[in-house]
């Protein structure tokens, strides 16, 4: 069973629409939790990064939350752009080993 | 800055061939990595290196795949012979060094293979 479980699998929504993505883990000891975004054909590139006394990270139009009671976070783009379509991956750190999720693989239609 | 580079972007083989990727860490990053990503999933770890040393490689399947980083800069990754279930995407990435709180890791474009 994977670590890291990020729901959903798949979202398609309108241009300028809000969206959240989910990321629960079971990784432990827990060091840090990284939001990739992955466009097709390029390798992944980090979004934000939270340790485990950070609860909120801003990156532009991308919002992460990290509540590290429950070992869930959660990434929230706002005003979606056509841009914006990729996968999104969350890794879990712990320690020197890190955990990839499946990743959500996010669709913006004009 | 220059990225992560890779060669070849796309390879094509047919199974029980051998194929060999190319990468190029982005200059002063002392840890290598190289993942597989199958279609639909996340990165899984090959291998990493840290200079031109081991660090890990449990998940790497020792009996086809094999990579090296002689001079501890550039890295190769061999698969020999290929599989049908090695169609995937290969991604290096490289980080000043290993572990620690916010060390970032970059990642190179991927070498996507098909293994006809």
């Amino acid at each position: 069973k994977n670590q890291v479980e990020q729901s959903p699998q798949s979202l398609i929504i309108l241009e300028g629409k809000n969206c959240t993505l989910q990321c629960n883990y079971t990784v432990s000891p827990f060091s840090n939790l990284r939001w990739y975004k992955q466009d097709t054909g390029r390798g992944p590139v980090s979004l934000t990064i939270m340790t485990f006394s950070e609860n909120t990270k801003s990156n532009g139009r991308y919002t992460a939350t990290l509540d590290a009671d429950t070992k869930q976070s959660s990434l929230h783009i706002t005003a979606s752009q056509l841009s914006d379509s990729a996968s999104y991956i969350c890794v879990v750190s712990a320690n020197n080993d890190m955990r990839f999720g499946a990743g959500t693989r996010l669709t913006v239609k004009p | 800055e220059a990225g992560v580079a890779q060669s070849p972007r796309y390879k094509i083989i047919e199974k029980r061939q051998s194929v060999a990727f190319w990468c190029n860490p982005i200059s002063g990053h002392a840890t290598l990595y190289w993942y597989q990503q199958i279609l639909g999933q996340g990165p899984k770890l090959l291998i990493q290196f840290q200079n031109n040393g081991v660090v890990d490689d449990s998940q790497l399947p020792k009996d086809r795949f094999s990579a090296e980083r002689l001079k501890g800069v550039d890295s190769t990754l061999k698969i020999q012979p290929a599989k049908l279930e090695d169609s995937a995407v290969y991604l290096c990435a490289s980080s000043l060094v290993a572990g620690g709180t916010y060390n970032e890791q970059f990642f190179g474009p991927g070498t996507r293979l098909t293994v006809l």
